[in-house]
Formats: structure tokens, C-alpha cells, sequence
């Protein structure tokens, strides 16, 4: 079967920070991505690995390991509007379909 | 452009009744998707329709069908409602060229089956 591991719950002050987590077993594999979103809003698209190392996209970085089935997003600059759910999620087939873990809320405070 | 949109907004329905989610795109996607979200829970695929003219079963695919009308427009269908089936419903789509993967989703509809 497919699933993915994330935290469910992270807290950070403003001006912080945060790593959120994500491992995963699938039996294919093309790529991670992560998704923001906000109480009562749809997911938005924040970021795309499909190869291992760094994609930087302002304050906002991820980060996959292939061989460790592994991939971090990492929010620096903590700002209030940062406060909301992260999916990780994964590609598994070749018609982009995905697969998503439970969702980690961010909690940023003063 | 609008993006992606989905009518209703709200549903409520009693067990047993029936009815149809709409979703349009207007960015010439290639790809569409229907998931549900329940509490606590990532997005789950029901169904999806990597182009025109074909659909597939997603994780969740029990209780529902769908129809890709045209390259614009997926709508998923609960023939008998179940109080099971409550949950926000979200529809994306996505490209289908280049490297990005990215799904761009509506603003869901929150279904409640009493």
C-alpha cells in the first residue's frame, strides 16, 4: 500500500523557523509536493520534488531524499497568514495522481 | 480566469437522495480529480479523469460515479446518499504537461447527509 507520515500538529512563533516532516512508502514514485491550506479554504500548491536536494521558493523550501524515502517543507520568517494545514503528498503513477498524507496544522503565535 | 469551480457550495441531503456535484475548469487542463476531506483526514482521491473522454477509480471510489461531459467540465454523481458520504468534496485539476504536478483545486462543497 501507499502512505505518508507527517506530524499532526506544530506550534512556532512568529519570526521563526519550521521544519514539517514527511516519510513515505509507495510503490511508485514521481515526485513530492506540498500543499497549504487555510481553515475552510481549498489546498494550494506551494512546492514540487521530484528529484533529491533543495527547491527554494521565497520564504518557503523543500526538501526530498529518495533513498530515504523522506522530504521535509521548511518555513522561515514565521508570519501570522503562515498559520494553517501542510500536506505532504505523492505522486505514485504517471498520471499525476496523489496521494496525500493527514495534514500538518501550523499554529503561529505573537 | 475563474480557475476551477464548483457549484453547489453547501448541500444538505437526506439518506437515499440522490444528486450531482458540478466542477468546470477553464485553464484547458487535461486532468481532473474528485477528492473528499473529512476531519482529521488528508484529501482522499474518489475518481479522476486523466483526459477527455476517459475516467478512472481513485482510493475511495464506492458510491460514486462520474461523468468528464467534456474536456471543461467533471461531475460526480452519489446515486444514494449515505450519511458516510458527509464530507467537503474538492475538485482539481492539473496540466497534465511540463514537470510542475501542480493541482489547482476549487473551493470545495460541503455535503451533509442526514
Amino acid at each position: 500500500g501507499q502512505s505518508l507520515e507527517q506530524p499532526s500538529e506544530v506550534t512556532a512563533v512568529e519570526g521563526a523557523i519550521v521544519q514539517i516532516n514527511c516519510t513515505y512508502q509507495t510503490s511508485g514514485f514521481y515526485g513530492l509536493s506540498w500543499y497549504q491550506q487555510h481553515d475552510g479554504g481549498a489546498p494550494t500548491f506551494l512546492s514540487y520534488n521530484a528529484l533529491d536536494g533543495l527547491e527554494e521558493t521565497g520564504r518557503f523550501s523543500s526538501f526530498l531524499s529518495r533513498s530515504d524515502s523522506y522530504g521535509y517543507l521548511l518555513l522561515q520568517e514565521l508570519q501570522m497568514k503562515d498559520s494553517a494545514s501542510y500536506f505532504c503528498a505523492v505522486r505514485g503513477g504517471s498520471q499525476g495522481n496523489l496521494i496525500f498524507g493527514k495534514g500538518t496544522k501550523l499554529s503561529v503565535k505573537p | 480566469n475563474a480557475g476551477v469551480t464548483q457549484t453547489p457550495k453547501f448541500q444538505v441531503l437526506k439518506t437515499g437522495q440522490s444528486m450531482t456535484l458540478q466542477c468546470a475548469q477553464d485553464m484547458n487542463h487535461n486532468s481532473m480529480y474528485w477528492y473528499r476531506q473529512d476531519p482529521g483526514m488528508g484529501l482522499r482521491l474518489i475518481y479522476y479523469s486523466a483526459s477527455e473522454g476517459t475516467t478512472d477509480k481513485g482510493e475511495v471510489p464506492n458510491g460514486y460515479n462520474v461523468s468528464r461531459l467534456n474536456k471543461r467540465e467533471f461531475s460526480l454523481r452519489l446515486e444514494s446518499a449515505a450519511p458516510s458520504q458527509t464530507s467537503v468534496y474538492f475538485c482539481a485539476s492539473r496540466s497534465g504537461k511540463g514537470a510542475l504536478n501542480e493541482q489547482f483545486f476549487g473551493p470545495g462543497t460541503r455535503l451533509t447527509v442526514l
